[in-house]
Parts: C-alpha cells; sequence; structure tokens
C-alpha cells in the first residue's frame, strides 16, 4: 500500500524559510516523477512544483519560482521542498503527490503558516 | 484564475444523479486527457478519474467521467449522503510540465 507522509510544516514569519519533508513507502520511488500541490485555507489546489524521477529536471509555478527549490534522495525514498523568501500568500497546507499509469496518490499534507 | 472552469456549487438529493462540469480551450482539454479528484471535508485529495473515463482500483462505478470537445464532466448516479465533497478536474500542461486545476466544485447532499 502506498503511503506518502508530510513532514516540516510549521508557523514561520514572512521573509523566513522552512524545508519540507515527504517520505514515501509501498512504491518504487526511484521510478517515478513526484509533486507538491498545496491549498490556501478555503481555497482550491494549486499545482507548485515537479521532479522527475531521478532528479534530472524541475519545474515551478510561477508563484513559487525563484524561491522554492524541489529535491529528492531515492536513497531515502524522500521528496524534498525548500521554502524561502516566504510570503503570507504562501499560507497552505502542501501535498506530495505522484502519478502512475493507473492511480493517483497524496499524502496527507503539512501546514504552513506565513505571520508576524 | 483558473482555465479550467467548474461551477463553485452543485447540489442533489439522495439516490439522484448529478454532473458536474469542467470545461476549458481547446488547447486545454481538447487534446488532453482529464482527471478528477475528490476532497472529502478535511481530508487529503483522492484520485477518482484518469484519462477522462477511467476509475482507479476501488472507486465505485457509481462515480464515472467523460470528454467531448473542450468540456469534461463527472457524474456521480445513486448519490449518497458521503458523497458531499469538493471535486476538482485538472489536466497535465506539458508546456509547464505541471497540473492545472479546476477551481473546484462543492457537492452537497440535501
Amino acid at each position: 500500500q502506498v503511503q506518502l507522509v508530510e513532514s516540516g510544516g510549521g508557523v514561520v514569519q514572512p521573509g523566513g524559510s522552512l524545508r519540507l519533508s515527504c517520505a514515501a513507502s509501498g512504491i518504487i520511488f526511484r521510478s517515478f516523477g513526484m509533486h507538491w500541490v498545496r491549498q490556501a485555507p478555503g481555497k482550491g489546489l494549486e499545482w507548485v512544483s515537479f521532479i522527475r524521477f531521478d532528479g534530472s529536471d524541475k519545474y515551478y509555478g510561477d508563484s513559487v519560482k525563484g524561491r522554492f527549490t524541489v529535491s529528492r534522495d531515492n536513497s531515502r525514498s524522500t521528496l524534498y521542498l525548500q521554502l524561502n523568501s516566504l510570503r503570507p500568500e504562501d499560507t497552505a497546507v502542501y501535498y506530495c503527490m505522484f502519478c502512475s499509469s493507473t492511480n493517483c496518490d497524496w499524502g496527507q499534507g503539512t501546514l504552513v503558516t506565513v505571520s508576524s | 484564475q483558473s482555465v479550467l472552469t467548474q461551477p463553485p456549487s452543485a447540489s442533489g438529493t439522495p439516490g439522484q444523479r448529478v454532473t458536474i462540469s469542467c470545461s476549458g480551450s481547446s488547447s486545454r482539454i481538447g487534446s488532453d486527457h482529464i482527471y478528477w479528484h475528490q476532497q472529502l471535508p478535511g481530508t487529503a485529495p483522492k484520485l477518482l478519474i484518469y484519462r477522462n473515463d477511467q476509475r482507479p482500483s476501488g472507486v465505485p462505478d457509481r462515480f464515472s467521467g467523460s470528454k467531448s470537445g473542450t468540456s469534461a464532466s463527472l457524474a456521480i448516479s445513486g448519490l449518497r449522503s458521503e458523497d458531499e465533497a469538493d471535486y476538482y478536474c485538472a489536466v497535465w500542461d506539458d508546456g509547464l510540465s505541471g497540473w492545472v486545476f479546476g477551481g473546484g466544485t462543492k457537492l452537497t447532499v440535501l
């Protein structure tokens, strides 16, 4: 059974940084590209970032480009998202997610709150 | 502002059939596969439909997807109280190498 467990969320001041993690189990992690998707309170889903299975290519949404960095450690089956220069509008639940040919799986999410 | 347009709300009574639409441009839906995700209150999203009309293992056949031209629909038959949730359509954007989500539809079971 696939399990994705995010961690690392918390309260941070504007301009601060956080690193989120997503630990995967039940999948051959090194075979799949991975995504981060976020959801602001009371709002819809917003795609944030994608990293290819081997980390060779990384992509970002316009709202986070230049401030967030995605990475992965296939030896630890773990996905990361480094959040820098945080803004109040980055306040959201951050989910990791991946899609195989027949399904997509989501983690339970981790809450990031940017507030002074 | 999402480039995939969904009605903000929908409703139905138990046992009824309801549909939720997702519309976009010819470049957005016309040539892409549609995915539908369900988000129950206070929980993470869950995939309901992939590649327009395919159900992952474990998803009841009460849920069905279709696509025609630049519009897609999610249909729920035999509506149940536990279907009350937010529903999101999504497409994969090759240029972005990322997902584009619709704004979501809140389904209320009356």
